[in-house]
Protein backbone atom coordinates (compact mmCIF):
# COMPACT_ATOMS: atom_id res chain seq x y z
CA UNK A 1 0.00 0.00 0.00
CA UNK A 2 1.26 3.63 -1.38
CA UNK A 3 1.92 5.78 1.66
CA UNK A 4 2.95 9.51 2.22
CA UNK A 5 3.86 11.02 4.85
CA UNK A 6 4.29 15.10 5.51
CA UNK A 7 5.99 16.99 7.91
CA UNK A 8 5.99 19.70 9.66
CA UNK A 9 2.30 19.69 10.26
CA UNK A 10 2.44 23.52 10.44
CA UNK A 11 4.93 25.66 9.84
CA UNK A 12 5.45 29.29 10.30
CA UNK A 13 7.75 31.36 8.76
CA UNK A 14 8.27 35.55 8.83
CA UNK A 15 8.38 37.23 5.46
CA UNK A 16 11.82 36.59 3.53
CA UNK A 17 12.57 33.29 6.36
CA UNK A 18 13.41 30.25 4.07
CA UNK A 19 12.67 26.77 4.76
CA UNK A 20 11.70 23.72 3.33
CA UNK A 21 8.79 21.11 3.39
CA UNK A 22 9.24 17.29 3.69
CA UNK A 23 7.32 14.61 2.01
CA UNK A 24 8.79 11.39 2.68
CA UNK A 25 6.90 8.14 0.52
CA UNK A 26 6.81 4.29 0.28
CA UNK A 27 5.55 3.54 -3.02
CA UNK A 28 6.04 0.06 -5.19
CA UNK A 29 7.08 1.61 -7.98
CA UNK A 30 6.64 5.64 -8.60
CA UNK A 31 5.11 6.86 -11.32
CA UNK A 32 5.00 10.16 -10.28
CA UNK A 33 4.95 12.89 -6.80
CA UNK A 34 2.95 15.66 -7.32
CA UNK A 35 2.99 18.73 -5.42
CA UNK A 36 -0.32 20.90 -4.85
CA UNK A 37 -1.11 24.01 -2.92
CA UNK A 38 -4.39 24.84 -1.33
CA UNK A 39 -6.17 28.12 -0.03
CA UNK A 40 -8.96 27.65 2.08
CA UNK A 41 -11.85 26.53 1.11
CA UNK A 42 -10.70 26.14 -2.33
CA UNK A 43 -9.58 23.30 -4.58
CA UNK A 44 -6.05 21.89 -5.05
CA UNK A 45 -3.76 23.98 -7.32
CA UNK A 46 -0.95 21.81 -9.38
CA UNK A 47 2.42 23.25 -8.73
CA UNK A 48 4.55 20.41 -9.76
CA UNK A 49 5.23 16.93 -11.38
CA UNK A 50 8.69 14.63 -10.58
CA UNK A 51 8.88 11.56 -12.03
CA UNK A 52 12.75 10.18 -11.02
CA UNK A 53 15.53 10.73 -8.06
CA UNK A 54 17.23 13.89 -8.74
CA UNK A 55 14.95 15.57 -10.50
CA UNK A 56 14.16 19.26 -9.89
CA UNK A 57 11.79 21.75 -10.78
CA UNK A 58 11.36 25.80 -9.79
CA UNK A 59 8.77 28.13 -9.85
CA UNK A 60 9.23 31.63 -8.34
CA UNK A 61 9.78 30.90 -5.18
CA UNK A 62 9.07 27.61 -4.74
CA UNK A 63 12.11 24.68 -5.81
CA UNK A 64 10.93 20.78 -5.59
CA UNK A 65 13.60 18.09 -5.71
CA UNK A 66 13.16 14.33 -5.58
CA UNK A 67 15.08 11.47 -4.21
CA UNK A 68 14.09 7.55 -3.91
CA UNK A 69 12.93 8.05 -0.32
CA UNK A 70 11.36 11.70 0.02
CA UNK A 71 10.45 15.04 -1.86
CA UNK A 72 10.83 18.80 -0.41
CA UNK A 73 9.64 21.92 -1.05
CA UNK A 74 12.34 24.44 -0.68
CA UNK A 75 10.75 28.12 -0.02
CA UNK A 76 13.11 30.61 -0.82
CA UNK A 77 12.46 34.30 0.63
CA UNK A 78 8.80 33.74 1.30
CA UNK A 79 5.84 36.01 1.15
CA UNK A 80 2.12 36.08 3.14
CA UNK A 81 1.01 35.07 -0.34
CA UNK A 82 2.43 31.70 0.34
CA UNK A 83 0.60 31.11 2.80
CA UNK A 84 -1.02 27.60 2.28
CA UNK A 85 -2.13 24.58 3.05
CA UNK A 86 0.68 22.51 0.86
CA UNK A 87 -0.12 18.51 -0.24
CA UNK A 88 2.12 16.11 -1.70
CA UNK A 89 0.71 13.11 -3.24
CA UNK A 90 1.70 9.90 -5.35
CA UNK A 91 0.98 7.68 -8.22
CA UNK A 92 2.49 4.67 -8.16
CA UNK A 93 3.47 2.77 -11.58
CA UNK A 94 0.39 0.02 -11.12
CA UNK A 95 -1.97 2.18 -8.95
CA UNK A 96 -5.24 4.07 -10.48
CA UNK A 97 -5.12 6.90 -7.98
CA UNK A 98 -2.99 9.68 -6.11
CA UNK A 99 -2.25 8.84 -2.38
CA UNK A 100 -2.21 12.19 -0.84
CA UNK A 101 0.11 13.19 2.33
CA UNK A 102 -2.20 15.13 5.39
CA UNK A 103 -0.73 18.15 4.03
CA UNK A 104 1.66 21.47 5.58
CA UNK A 105 0.11 24.53 6.86
CA UNK A 106 2.18 27.10 6.01
CA UNK A 107 2.07 30.64 7.25
CA UNK A 108 4.16 33.27 6.53
CA UNK A 109 4.04 36.24 8.29
CA UNK A 110 4.65 39.92 7.52
CA UNK B 1 -10.10 27.58 -20.94
CA UNK B 2 -8.40 25.66 -17.90
CA UNK B 3 -10.36 25.30 -15.70
CA UNK B 4 -13.16 23.32 -13.83
CA UNK B 5 -15.87 24.86 -12.57
CA UNK B 6 -18.29 24.21 -9.78
CA UNK B 7 -21.53 24.76 -9.09
CA UNK B 8 -22.94 25.73 -6.49
CA UNK B 9 -20.39 27.31 -4.41
CA UNK B 10 -21.70 27.04 -1.14
CA UNK B 11 -25.42 24.53 -0.42
CA UNK B 12 -27.22 23.72 2.74
CA UNK B 13 -29.50 20.59 2.82
CA UNK B 14 -32.31 18.96 4.97
CA UNK B 15 -31.22 14.79 5.38
CA UNK B 16 -34.78 14.34 3.40
CA UNK B 17 -33.43 16.94 0.45
CA UNK B 18 -32.70 15.66 -3.27
CA UNK B 19 -30.13 17.99 -4.65
CA UNK B 20 -27.19 17.99 -7.07
CA UNK B 21 -23.64 18.98 -7.72
CA UNK B 22 -22.37 20.01 -11.36
CA UNK B 23 -19.27 19.68 -12.76
CA UNK B 24 -18.03 21.13 -15.63
CA UNK B 25 -14.61 21.26 -17.83
CA UNK B 26 -13.85 22.19 -21.74
CA UNK B 27 -9.65 21.16 -22.16
CA UNK B 28 -10.99 17.83 -23.41
CA UNK B 29 -10.12 15.83 -20.88
CA UNK B 30 -11.42 11.91 -20.86
CA UNK B 31 -11.33 11.74 -17.08
CA UNK B 32 -13.29 13.31 -14.70
CA UNK B 33 -13.34 12.83 -10.73
CA UNK B 34 -15.01 13.54 -7.34
CA UNK B 35 -13.24 14.16 -4.28
CA UNK B 36 -14.59 14.77 -1.01
CA UNK B 37 -12.28 16.96 1.90
CA UNK B 38 -12.99 17.30 5.43
CA UNK B 39 -11.51 20.04 7.16
CA UNK B 40 -7.75 19.29 7.41
CA UNK B 41 -7.75 16.64 5.42
CA UNK B 42 -6.43 15.71 2.08
CA UNK B 43 -8.86 14.99 -0.69
CA UNK B 44 -10.69 11.27 -0.35
CA UNK B 45 -11.30 10.22 -3.63
CA UNK B 46 -14.90 9.05 -4.19
CA UNK B 47 -15.84 8.20 -8.41
CA UNK B 48 -14.08 8.35 -11.66
CA UNK B 49 -15.46 8.42 -14.80
CA UNK B 50 -13.22 7.55 -17.88
CA UNK B 51 -14.00 8.27 -21.24
CA UNK B 52 -17.88 8.99 -19.98
CA UNK B 53 -17.68 5.35 -18.12
CA UNK B 54 -17.31 4.85 -14.12
CA UNK B 55 -14.66 3.03 -13.69
CA UNK B 56 -14.06 3.76 -9.83
CA UNK B 57 -15.88 3.70 -6.93
CA UNK B 58 -14.47 3.79 -3.77
CA UNK B 59 -17.24 2.01 -2.07
CA UNK B 60 -19.09 5.19 -1.59
CA UNK B 61 -22.67 4.71 -0.28
CA UNK B 62 -25.76 4.84 -2.49
CA UNK B 63 -27.47 8.07 -1.56
CA UNK B 64 -24.02 9.65 -3.33
CA UNK B 65 -25.10 8.92 -7.54
CA UNK B 66 -22.84 10.13 -9.79
CA UNK B 67 -23.68 10.75 -13.55
CA UNK B 68 -21.39 11.78 -16.44
CA UNK B 69 -23.98 13.47 -19.27
CA UNK B 70 -21.07 13.92 -21.70
CA UNK B 71 -17.44 14.26 -21.59
CA UNK B 72 -17.71 18.03 -20.17
CA UNK B 73 -20.00 17.26 -17.71
CA UNK B 74 -19.96 15.69 -14.10
CA UNK B 75 -22.78 15.58 -11.73
CA UNK B 76 -23.18 13.97 -8.19
CA UNK B 77 -26.65 13.79 -7.28
CA UNK B 78 -27.27 13.83 -3.32
CA UNK B 79 -30.11 12.30 -1.60
CA UNK B 80 -30.99 11.39 2.10
CA UNK B 81 -27.49 12.66 3.53
CA UNK B 82 -26.34 12.38 6.51
CA UNK B 83 -24.86 15.57 8.87
CA UNK B 84 -21.61 13.68 8.54
CA UNK B 85 -21.61 13.98 4.93
CA UNK B 86 -20.71 17.95 5.09
CA UNK B 87 -17.59 18.72 3.67
CA UNK B 88 -16.00 20.38 0.83
CA UNK B 89 -16.51 18.45 -2.45
CA UNK B 90 -14.39 18.74 -5.47
CA UNK B 91 -14.34 18.06 -8.80
CA UNK B 92 -11.32 17.62 -11.08
CA UNK B 93 -10.43 16.10 -14.38
CA UNK B 94 -7.11 15.34 -16.35
CA UNK B 95 -5.83 14.60 -19.65
CA UNK B 96 -5.84 10.95 -19.60
CA UNK B 97 -7.64 8.75 -17.48
CA UNK B 98 -5.27 7.02 -14.28
CA UNK B 99 -2.68 4.91 -15.12
CA UNK B 100 -2.62 6.33 -18.96
CA UNK B 101 0.20 8.29 -19.86
CA UNK B 102 2.41 10.14 -17.59
CA UNK B 103 1.21 13.31 -17.27
CA UNK B 104 -2.07 12.70 -15.50
CA UNK B 105 -2.03 16.52 -12.47
CA UNK B 106 -4.99 16.71 -11.62
CA UNK B 107 -7.06 20.55 -12.38
CA UNK B 108 -9.22 20.84 -9.34
CA UNK B 109 -12.52 23.23 -9.35
CA UNK B 110 -12.68 25.60 -6.38
CA UNK B 111 -15.52 22.89 -4.45
CA UNK B 112 -18.66 22.81 -3.32
CA UNK B 113 -19.03 23.68 0.39
CA UNK B 114 -22.13 21.29 1.45
CA UNK B 115 -23.37 21.73 5.00
CA UNK B 116 -26.40 18.80 5.62
CA UNK B 117 -28.11 19.85 8.59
Amino acid sequence: EDQVTQSPEALRLQEGESSSLNCSYTVSGLRGLFWYRQDPGKGPEFLFTLYSAGEEKEKERLKATLTKKESFLHITAPKPEDSATYLCAVQSAGGSRLTFGEGTQLTVNP
Amino acid sequence: DTEVTQTPKHLVMGMTNKKSLKCEQHMGHRAMYWYKQKAKKPPELMFVYSYEKLSINESVPSRFSPECPNSSLLNLHLHALQPEDSALYLCASSPLPPGQGYNEKLFFGSGTQLSVL
